[in-house]
């Protein structure tokens, strides 16, 4: 099966700084890859997502990446705000029609003011 | 808005109690997801269901079973609740696709059990 790794599972930033979060996968099939958050005390809630044939998204102040030959996608916050601060977590969904996501372990990311 | 409601935020059973954690979701959807969350471990796929009565195991199925009998209500069972099954339990929807997932997420229930 699929198989996500994420990383760092902490970051700390000074507020304006960019943060990066970056995963792996492992399956070649995986074709959409989405990046959510949660805040404290919610659920998850998707902020951005890229599908396998496109290379890059930018939404405002985020931007994902993707690599299909290194089976690496990254998130990119920029100019970060006390708001940002919460868990991101990338997945991996393994192919058409397949509604299963496979999620990376997380990364606690903190904006220090 | 969309919404996804679990139908207890905090909860405390005892081990071997059989417990029910309910979830609806208001937005027709055809798919619907238990997942589990620990720290390091991130958010762990228990079962899904992308239709009335129909049923896949996830990742980590042990110890759970589920239950879909309307379209818009899933519900998580364990049978014999242990100590290992403390945890924070998500409960998800989304429409069925061929070119994306967005998942939409209840606030979660934390079970703990002792």
């Amino acid at each position: 099966g699929e198989n996500v790794e994420q990383h760092p599972s902490t970051l700390s930033v000074q507020e304006g700084d960019s943060a990066v979060i970056k995963c792996t996968y492992s399956d070649s099939a995986s074709n959409y890859f989405p990046w959510y958050k949660q805040e404290l005390g919610k659920g998850p809630q998707l902020i951005i997502d890229i599908r396998s044939n496109v290379g890059e998204k930018k939404d405002q102040r985020i931007a994902v990446t993707l690599n299909k030959t290194a089976k690496h996608f990254s998130l990119h916050i920029t100019e970060t705000q006390p708001e940002d601060s919460a868990v991101y977590f990338c997945a991996a969904r393994h192919n058409f029609g397949n509604e299963k996501l496979t999620f990376g372990t997380g990364t606690r990311l903190t904006i220090i003011p | 808005d969309v919404k996804v409601t679990q139908s207890s935020r905090y909860l405390v059973k005892r081990t071997g109690e059989k417990v029910f954690l309910e979830c609806v979701q208001d937005m027709d959807h055809e798919n619907m997801f238990w997942y589990r969350q620990d720290p390091g471990l991130g958010l762990r796929l228990i079962y899904f269901s992308y239709d009335v009565k129909m049923k896949e195991k996830g990742d980590i199925p042990e110890g759970y079973s589920v239950s879909r009998e309307k379209k818009e209500r899933f519900s998580l069972i364990l049978e014999s609740a242990s100590t290992n099954q403390t945890s924070m339990y998500l409960c998800a929807s989304s429409l069925w696709t061929v070119y994306y997932t967005e998942a939409f997420f209840g606030q979660g229930t934390r079970l703990t059990v002792v």
